[in-house]
């Protein structure tokens, strides 16, 4: 069945150093959403991503989906202590079928 | 405009008992979610309902049931609870399936079976 793998699996950075997550899918996606989870929180909706190369920003984050629609990726520029959480990635294969999710990428965020 | 509400938040339960998780959502969407989240293993789908009176399967089925009366009512039966269904457990919705659809999370419930 369709997989989403993330990595890493943590990631604990400096405040103001930059951080990325990467997502990949087994099979070819139709679209990839982003979530932000905060701690003892809910996952929150970031964005979505359609088209094959698509580049979306949200002040300092960059959203990438792959020409093959297979992978992408979540940057944080200069992050701040407001970024830790955990960041997932969620697939949808087509018209049928569920969002698979990945299982996140913690980021921690040291002052 | 509450969103996606569950209930109970923090629930203990011993082995073998039942209960019941609510989630009640005030969006009119047609597409309602239960997840299952441990440590390690993100976000799991439990059971789906893509309209009133619908119920499908999703990833991680086994040890629970679900009902979908209302529109906005979306309920997770646990009919004898055993220690490895302790977990975090998240109700969703969304306007339509998933494909396009941004899925709006409930805040949790916390149910630890001892």
């Amino acid at each position: 069945g369709q997989q989403v793998m993330q990595i890493p699996q943590y990631q604990h950075v400096q405040e103001g150093e930059d951080f990325t997550t990467y997502c990949n899918s087994s099979t070819t996606l139709s679209n990839i959403q982003w979530y932000k989870q905060r701690p003892g929180g809910h996952p929150v909706f970031l964005i979505q991503l359609v088209k094959s190369g698509e580049v979306k920003k949200q002040k300092r984050l960059t959203f990438q989906f792959g020409e093959a629609k297979k992978n992408s990726s979540l940057h944080i520029t200069a992050t701040q202590t407001t970024d830790v959480g955990t960041y997932f990635c969620a697939g949808h294969g087509g018209s049928q079928g569920n969002l698979i999710f990945g299982k996140g990428t913690k980021l921690s965020v040291k002052p | 405009n509450a969103g996606v509400t569950q209930t109970p938040k923090f629930r203990v339960l011993k082995t073998g008992q039942s209960m019941t998780l609510l989630c009640a959502q005030d969006m009119n969407h047609e597409y309602m979610y239960w997840y299952r989240q441990d440590p390690g293993m993100g976000l799991r789908l439990i059971h789906y309902s893509v309209g009133e009176g619908t119920t499908a399967k999703g990833e991680v089925p086994d040890g629970y049931n679900v009902s979908r009366l209302k529109k906005q009512n979306f309920l997770l039966g646990l009919e004898s609870a055993a220690p490895s269904q302790t977990s975090v457990y998240f109700c969703a919705s969304s306007y339509g399936d998933s494909s396009g659809n941004t899925i709006y999370f409930g805040e949790g419930s916390w149910l630890t079976v001892v």
